[in-house]
C-alpha cells in the first residue's frame, strides 16, 4: 500500500536553477493536487488535476508547471527557483466517493 | 466562494485535560467537512469527516466533531489528551458538488504539557 509517493524529500537549489518534484499514487485518484506549506499559512494550492492530460492552477501558479500524462504521475516543475520558494510541498490524491484526501510525506525545499 | 477560519492559532493544554479545536466555515452551497492531523515531519492524514447524517463524527485516536450547521462550525474535541497528540490539526471544507475545491484553513498547533 504505498499510497502518495513524493520525491526528493529534501533538496537545496540555487537561485536560478530548475527541478522537478515527482508523484505518484497507486490508488487509480483522478484528482491530484500540489500543494505548498509555509510557517502559519496553512496550505496553499498550486495546480490541480482532475485527470489524465488535464490540469489547471490553483492559488499561487507563478514559477511552477505541471503535467499528467497518466493517471499515476503528476510531477511539479520549477523553473528558475527563487528563495520566495522555499517551502515544503505536498502532492495529494482525492477519492472522489468520499471526498477524503491522501498526502505524500511532503518535498522540503530550500532555495538559497 | 468558501472560506475556512481557526481561531487559534496554538493551543497548550495539560495531559489528560480536555481540548475543543474551533474551526468555522463559510458556504453558499453544502460541503463536506474534513479534519487532518499532521505530526512533526511528515503529510496530513484525516482525523475524521462528515458527509452526512449524524452530526457528531467519531475519528481515529479518541477524537470527535460536531457539525452545526446553524453556527457553521465543526469543531474537534478530545475528552482526554496524550502528549502524543501533539501536532497540528486542519480544517478543511470541500464542495459537494464533486469539484476540485478544497479549502483548508490556516492550521492550530496542538501542544499537550506534561
Amino acid at each position: 500500500n504505498a499510497g502518495v509517493t513524493q520525491t526528493p524529500k529534501f533538496r537545496i537549489l540555487k537561485i536560478g536553477q530548475s527541478m522537478t518534484l515527482q508523484c505518484a499514487q497507486d490508488m487509480n485518484h483522478n484528482y491530484m493536487y500540489w500543494y505548498r506549506q509555509d510557517p502559519g499559512m496553512g496550505l496553499k494550492l498550486i495546480y490541480y488535476s482532475v485527470g489524465a492530460g488535464i490540469t489547471d492552477k490553483g492559488e499561487v501558479p507563478n514559477g511552477y508547471n505541471v503535467s499528467r500524462s497518466t493517471t499515476e504521475d503528476f510531477p511539479l516543475r520549477l523553473e528558475l527557483a527563487a528563495p520566495s520558494q522555499t517551502s515544503v510541498y505536498f502532492c495529494a490524491s482525492k477519492n472522489r466517493d468520499t471526498g477524503e484526501l491522501f498526502f505524500g510525506e511532503g518535498s522540503r525545499l530550500t532555495v538559497l | 466562494a468558501q472560506s475556512v477560519t481557526q481561531l487559534d492559532s496554538q493551543v497548550p493544554v495539560f495531559e489528560e485535560a480536555p481540548v475543543e479545536l474551533r474551526c468555522n466555515y463559510s458556504s453558499s452551497v453544502s460541503v463536506y467537512l474534513f479534519w487532518y492531523v499532521q505530526y512533526p515531519n511528515q503529510g496530513l492524514q484525516l482525523l475524521l469527516k462528515y458527509l452526512s447524517g449524524s452530526t457528531l463524527v467519531k475519528g481515529i485516536n479518541g477524537f470527535e466533531a460536531e457539525f452545526n450547521k446553524s453556527q457553521t462550525s465543526f469543531h474537534l474535541r478530545k475528552p482526554s489528551v496524550h502528549i502524543s497528540d501533539t501536532a497540528e490539526y486542519f480544517c478543511a471544507v470541500s464542495i459537494r458538488s464533486g469539484t476540485y475545491k478544497y479549502i483548508f484553513g490556516t492550521g492550530t498547533r496542538l501542544k499537550v504539557l506534561a
